[in-house]
């Protein structure tokens, strides 16, 4: 089975950072990734880590450590429109395996 | 702008009734996944097929869920007889196995209420 683990609330200032967290325990891994979803919207794609280190794209960045089975999601420049909620997301197997959710970070971006 | 079309997009009925939610995938994508989602169990995967074969049903309540893949432009989700513990929103996700990520891109959900 699969386990994974992110706090259920960030807030932070618009222009701030925040890092959000994300610890699994699956009984394979074949990649972790990390959805955006506003309320009432389906998720959407942002990141994929397959190997260790940081996968950066313009102001979001994503690091994975398989041997800790730990991610974050780095969110930069804060902006209001990024008040969303983040999901966490491991695949067990190949790249044919099942994706499984975390519960999701809300993070609430305030002026 | 490739999508997933899910249809309805909302759906009210009655306990007992039959309700079937439909998904089209995305032309070419070749895995399909079904999640639910509730606020007190977040997104939970319930099947998904690859090549329009089920891999894993283990999250769907076998007794009254169906899911299916007729032909590789359509999934069905079925359940039957319907409950209220069973109002959620349902979406459908596709993606390209076999090659790097596998990204699912997903639909824009299909919104059950079950009085």
């Amino acid at each position: 089975g699969q386990n994974i683990d992110q706090p259920t609330e960030m807030t932070a200032t618009e222009g701030a950072i925040v890092q959000i967290n994300c610890t699994y325990q699956t009984s394979g891994f074949n990649g972790l990734f990390w959805y955006q979803q506003h309320a009432g919207e389906a998720p959407t794609f942002l990141s994929y880590n397959v190997l260790d280190g940081l996968e950066e794209k313009g102001r979001f960045s994503s690091f994975l450590s398989r041997s800790k089975g730990y991610s974050y999601l780095l969110l930069k420049e804060l902006q209001m429109k990024d008040s969303a909620s983040y999901l966490c997301a491991v695949r067990d197997g190949d790249s044919w395996g099942k994706l499984q959710f975390g519960a999701g970070t809300q993070v609430v971006v305030t002026p | 702008d490739a999508r997933v079309t899910q249809t309805p997009r909302h759906k009210v009925t009655e306990m007992g009734q039959e309700v079937t939610m439909r998904c089209q995938p995305i032309l070419g994508h070749n895995t399909v996944f079904w999640y639910r989602q509730t606020m007190m169990q977040g997104l939970e995967l319930l099947a998904y097929f690859r090549n329009r074969a089920p891999l894993d049903d283990s999250g769907m309540p076998k007794d009254r869920f169906s899911a299916e893949m007729p032909d590789a432009t359509l999934a069905t989700l079925k359940i039957q007889p319907s409950e209220p513990r069973d109002s959620a929103v349902y979406f459908c996700a596709s993606g390209l196995g076999a090659t790097g990520a596998n990204v699912l891109t997903f639909g824009a959900g299909s919104r059950l209420t079950v009085l």
